[in-house]
């Protein structure tokens, strides 16, 4: 089983749709999550970081649900300018450092 | 402003050649990175260090060293180059953290084809 896992996609939503992506992960000793959004053909980004409590950034909401293993991202009113990928990052302490373990990403597509 | 740079957007080389990829930042971070991403499979991480010559291997070492001379520059270097080290690498740094995690920023990338 990966490390961690997410729905390629890609998703095609219109604008103003409500968009909802998952991102799975393998190690319960894992400690910190969060999303990097990366545009065709650039660098990622940092988004937001993932709480149990939840994280809200004006349209973007994201959660963490430990007993199920599991990050979410939830995108609100969609607009043309989130069409990117969306990738989740899971970090654990190992060995000393931490290790960093990148999604393969899930591509959205906002469509007028 | 944060900075990476990368020495090359784009770079051409042929099996067997041994091929330098240069990162420099501005930040005065101390931890640096490099990925490599691929269709399907993500960003994996090749390398990595914390330090002034200090490095670590991360996932997929093989075919690949490093070198950390100056704190703001790491270099990828593929010894000799293969088709399937064909591939957009991805530089990355961030600051050290005391049991959290700080922002890595990334810089533009560089697309390799080996022929």
């Amino acid at each position: 089983r990966k490390e961690v896992e997410q729905d390629p996609g890609p998703f095609n939503v219109p604008e103003g749709a409500t968009v909802a992506f998952n991102c799975t992960y393998s190690n319960s000793a894992s400690q910190s999550f969060f999303w990097y959004r990366q545009d065709c053909r650039k660098e990622p980004k940092l988004l937001m970081s993932v709480y149990s409590s939840g994280n809200e950034d004006g349209r973007f909401t994201a959660q963490l649900n430990r007993a199920s293993q599991y990050i979410s991202l939830l995108i609100r009113d969609s607009k043309l300018s989130d069409s990117a990928t969306y990738l989740c990052v899971v970090i654990m302490n190992s060995g000393g450092y931490q290790k960093v373990t990148f999604g393969i990403g899930t591509k959205l597509q906002v469509i007028p | 402003d944060v900075k990476v740079t990368q020495s090359s957007r784009y770079l051409v080389k042929r099996t067997g050649e041994k091929v330098f990829l240069e990162c420099v930042q501005d930040m005065d971070h101390e931890n640096m990175f490099w990925y490599r991403q691929d269709p399907g499979l993500g960003l994996r991480l090749i390398y990595f260090s914390y330090d002034v010559k200090m490095k670590e291997k991360g996932d997929i070492p093989e075919g690949y060293s490093v070198s950390r001379e100056k704190k703001e520059r790491f270099s990828l270097i593929l010894e000799s180059a293969s088709t399937n080290q064909t591939s957009m690498y991805l530089c990355a740094s961030s600051s050290p953290s005391s049991g959290g995690y700080n922002e890595q920023f990334f810089g533009p990338g560089t697309r390799l084809t080996v022929l």
